[in-house]
């Protein structure tokens, strides 16, 4: 099955900076990639998503860029405000099989530190 | 955007009792529903995925006669955590898919003392 690996697990910036986030997936078959932020205690809010026939995707501060060949997308965060500081969760949607729709495997996160 | 709902919000509970978590997607109709539980400070670990009007598919690892799964109707699943122990503690959180995009519940928190 699909699996995600996330980097870093941790990443703190100064005010103003740019975030990167970066992740790989192991299933060529995969076709749409999600970014969640979670805030503590709180659920998952999508961000930004792409899809494997796009190669970047932008929205206001945040972008998203996905390398099919390489099997790896990227989430960038510019001009980054102390409420960014979030966890950031990438995934891939796994292909279902018999029918079934299939299902998001995350990466491990990422613990977002924005300083001012 | 698509609301899913979850109750309830938090529950303690004693070692060895069950406890259902309803999940509800508010303003659309849901086939399926994903369970996930979440550690502190882990990754979302998806337990199983419910379809409504046949059995849920549980992922690898996960007892599917202790975390019992029915999903009755189009706009509700329910997880029951049967005879909870202590390492059953953790942060339950369901989702459901419309229009392609995965929405969340807020989650509960279990509690097994």
């Amino acid at each position: 099955g699909e699996n995600v690996e996330q980097h870093p697990s941790t990443l703190s910036v100064q005010e103003g900076d740019s975030a990167v986030i970066k992740c790989t997936y192991s299933d060529s078959a995969s076709n749409y990639f999600p970014w969640y932020k979670q805030e503590l205690g709180k659920r998952p809010q999508l961000i930004i998503d792409i899809r494997s026939n796009v190669g970047e995707k932008k929205d206001q501060r945040i972008a998203v860029t996905l390398n099919k060949t390489a099997k790896h997308f990227s989430l960038h965060i510019t001009e980054t405000q102390p409420e960014d500081s979030a966890v950031y969760f990438c995934a891939a949607h796994q292909r279902g099989y018999g029918g079934s729709q299939g299902n998001l495997i995350f990466g491990k996160g990422t613990k977002l530190s924005v300083k001012p | 955007g698509a609301v899913v709902s979850q109750h309830p919000s938090w529950v303690i509970c004693k070692s060895g009792t069950s406890v259902k978590i309803e999940c509800r997607s508010l303003d659309f109709q849901a086939t399926t529903m994903f369970w996930y539980r979440q550690f502190p400070k882990q990754s979302l670990m998806l337990m199983a995925t419910s379809n409504e009007g046949s059995k849920a598919t549980y992922e690898q690892g996960v007892e599917k006669d202790k975390f019992l799964i029915n999903h009755a109707s189009l706009t509700l699943s329910t997880l029951t955590v049967t005879s909870a122990h202590p390492e059953d503690s953790s942060f339950y959180i369901c989702s459901a898919t419309y229009l392609e995009t995965q929405y969340f519940g807020p989650g509960t928190r279990l509690l097994v003392l």
